[in-house]
């Protein structure tokens, strides 16, 4: 059965501190990686892909290590409205029941 | 576009939740979000009159007659399909969710 594991969090950070949370996933065969964020009763919205190599999108950066399955997520100089629910989100083969796995979210509290 | 925002309903009636997009995208789908329990999938479609179950269709069903829309059928409600309902939509890489459909069976 395909995994994906995130810690619930809540993860209560100060405005300004960087966070970073992980979510491993058990299919080595997954091909695609994503984070998502939610607002609270918001639909899910892509924040970022997640590449082999790494990759920034301003104060975000995602990272993958293939070997030991896992994802992250990195926040710097977190901002109040960062606080929300981040996914992690797995990628199989195909578009269909083989498409997305999300994981059950990582809460994120970013007090003034 | 999901329609409606808010539904109650009284257990045993019908219910159907539509689902809208205009990007021509060729797969939709049906989750339901609670608490505890994330995105689980329900039903897939990838192209016209073509469904596939999910990983919980019990007590479900869908429609798909046009390609830019996606319903989602209850046929008996029942109090345990009290939730958040999100459609999503994918050309074959990332999805688009729509705004969801709050449900409560009472």
């Amino acid at each position: 059965r395909k995994e994906v594991e995130q810690d619930p969090g809540p993860f209560n950070v100060p405005e300004g501190a960087t966070v970073a949370f992980n979510c491993t996933y058990s299919n080595s065969a997954s091909q695609s990686f994503f984070w998502y964020r939610q607002d609270c009763r918001k639909e899910p919205k892509l924040l970022m892909s997640v590449y082999s190599s790494g990759n920034e999108d301003g104060r975000f950066t995602a990272q993958l290590n293939r070997a030991s399955q896992y994802i992250s997520l990195l926040i710097r100089d977190s901002k109040l409205s960062d606080s929300a629910t981040y996914l992690c989100v797995v990628k199989g083969w195909g578009g269909g029941a083989d498409g997305l796995t999300f994981g059950k979210g990582t809460h994120l509290i970013i007090q003034p | 576009t999901q329609s409606p925002r808010y539904k109650i309903t009284e257990t045993g009636r019908q219910v159907t939740l539509m689902c809208h997009q205009t990007w021509s995208h060729s797969y939709m789908f049906w989750y339901r979000q609670d608490p505890g329990l994330g995105l689980r999938l329900i039903y897939f479609s990838y192209d016209v009159k073509m469904k596939e179950k999910g990983d919980i269709p019990e007590g479900y069903s869908v429609s798909r007659e046009k390609k830019e829309r996606f319903s989602l059928i209850l046929e008996s409600a029942s109090t345990n399909q009290t939730s958040m309902y999100l459609c999503a939509s994918s050309a074959n890489y990332g999805y688009t969710f729509g705004s969801g459909t709050r449900l409560t069976v009472v």
